[in-house]
């Protein structure tokens, strides 16, 4: 399982775009990178997924570059309630796959 | 849809003491997750369940923790003794084959 690489705090403000870039240098193949957002008490959330290029659903969207050895996460216009830990993972996941947690970025959204 | 259901959602326990966890995953989610987070840390995966079976249990220090899932659903995890160290959040979560990982409330466990 590839290791990934992400800011450990970012600080924003309502209304912002924000981007997470998370590097994972040694992601293989069969890899698919997935993201993860908690907040305090309580279980991660997913967020998003993909293998390569773009991929947008309602609430981010997650940019693969060609050799997809990063990847960043764009939250649109974020509000105080995005304030979270997010995670970037790395794995092959088939039937629930093995998830390797790193330690996250914790993003700060101010008013 | 119900989600992933955790009890005790919080436990206070003195050191060598014992403790458990129920968790009751997400109706028809063949695979079930027990994840310990420390405080400032990501989740670490302890022991993955597929149906009643164990896929992985490399990470669950056996010396003290065991877990179960009977009849391929409901899940306990058990720490005895208790340490010091246990004192985190513990997560379930289960998933079926579309790799998405839903997670529990977590139950809080501090060891005094």
């Amino acid at each position: 399982l590839a290791k990934t690489t992400q800011p450990i705090s970012m600080d924003s403000y309502e209304g912002q775009e924000v981007n997470i870039t998370c590097s994972h240098n040694n992601i293989a193949t069969n890899d698919y990178i997935t993201w993860y957002q908690q907040f305090p008490s309580q279980g991660p959330r997913f967020i998003i997924q993909g293998y390569k290029t773009k991929v947008t659903n309602e609430v981010a969207s997650l940019f693969i570059p060609a050799d997809r050895k990063s990847s960043t996460l764009s939250l649109p216009r974020v509000s105080l309630s995005d304030t979270a830990v997010y995670y970037c993972l790395v794995g092959e996941y088939n039937q629930g796959g093995k998830l390797i947690f790193g330690q996250g970025t914790e993003l700060s959204v101010k008013p | 849809e119900a989600g992933v259901a955790q009890s005790p959602r919080y436990k206070i326990i003195e050191k060598r003491q014992s403790v458990a966890f129920w968790c009751n995953p997400i109706s028809g989610h063949a695979t079930l997750y027990w994840y310990q987070q420390i405080l400032g840390q990501g989740p670490k995966l302890l022991i993955q369940f597929q149906n009643n079976g164990v896929v992985d249990d490399s990470q669950l220090p056996k010396d003290r923790f065991s877990a179960e899932r009977l009849k391929g659903v409901d899940s306990t995890l058990k720490i005895q003794p208790a340490k010091l160290e246990d004192s985190a959040v513990y997560l379930c979560a289960s998933s079926n084959r579309d790799r998405e990982q839903y997670f529990g409330p977590g139950t809080r466990l501090t060891v005094t």
